[in-house]
């Protein structure tokens, strides 16, 4: 059972790269959404999509991009990576409904330097 | 936009004792449902528990409850007989008919 599988695990940039964080998720949901947790912040919302073709933003979403172009896909990309961007980033998929619980990755630790 | 706080950045507990977390948030939303998610040092995001805001009895998970009081845009989870894995990350969680946001968290020690 893979859930909700994230990539890389941990990345180093340097401040202008960019990068794409991978996430797949094998279970057929709906609802994908990429949160940041920074110590003391809790896990922000950056992007959210509830279906293929459909994306919105979420609380932080300055310097990130997203597309859902299938159910199982939902990649976050850094154009242009600045260090206040350092953060640990998870992915997390549920069926569409308010009651329905969240799966989430085992995160990615971004550093930018 | 809805918010959640978390007003107890750290706690800890001995081991077989109770504690309680708060969370408060703030919404105009009538149909929601909270949920308590527990993040260990494994970083992994664990569902503890969950309420539906049309339900005024409170969810109960084996040592876990919540303490759900709609007026006020409380809700609390009480954990009973602390065990030294329950050591970890707590967050509180509202999630609307768009999104799931999340409180800053609880950090919450049990000691032997």
């Amino acid at each position: 059972n893979a859930g909700v599988t994230q990539t890389p695990k941990f990345q180093v940039l340097k401040t202008g790269q960019s990068m794409t964080l991978q996430c797949a998720q094998d279970m057929n949901h709906e609802y994908m959404s990429w949160y940041r947790q920074d110590p003391g912040m809790g896990l922000r919302l950056i992007h959210y999509s509830v279906g293929a073709g459909i994306t919105d933003q979420g609380e932080v979403p300055n310097g990130y991009n997203v597309s859902r172009s299938t159910t199982e896909d939902f990649p976050l990309r850094l154009l242009s990576a600045a260090p206040s961007q350092t953060s640990v980033y998870f992915c997390a998929s549920s069926r569409t409904g308010r009651n329905t619980e969240a799966f989430f990755g085992q995160g990615t630790r971004l550093t930018v330097v | 936009a809805q918010t959640v706080t978390q007003s107890q950045p750290e706690m800890s507990v001995q081991e077989a004792e109770t504690v309680t977390l708060s969370c408060t948030y703030d919404t105009s939303e009538n149909n929601y449902y909270l949920f308590w998610y527990k993040q260990p040092p494994s970083r992994q995001m664990i569902l503890v528990i969950r309420q539906e805001a049309y339900k005024q009895q409170n969810a109960t998970e084996n040592r876990f409850s919540v303490n759900f009081q709609k007026a006020a845009k409380s809700f609390s989870l009480k954990i009973s007989d602390s065990q030294l894995g329950d050591t970890a990350m707590y967050f509180c969680a509202f999630r609307g008919p768009r999104d799931m946001r999340f409180g800053a968290g609880t950090r919450l020690t049990v000691k032997p």
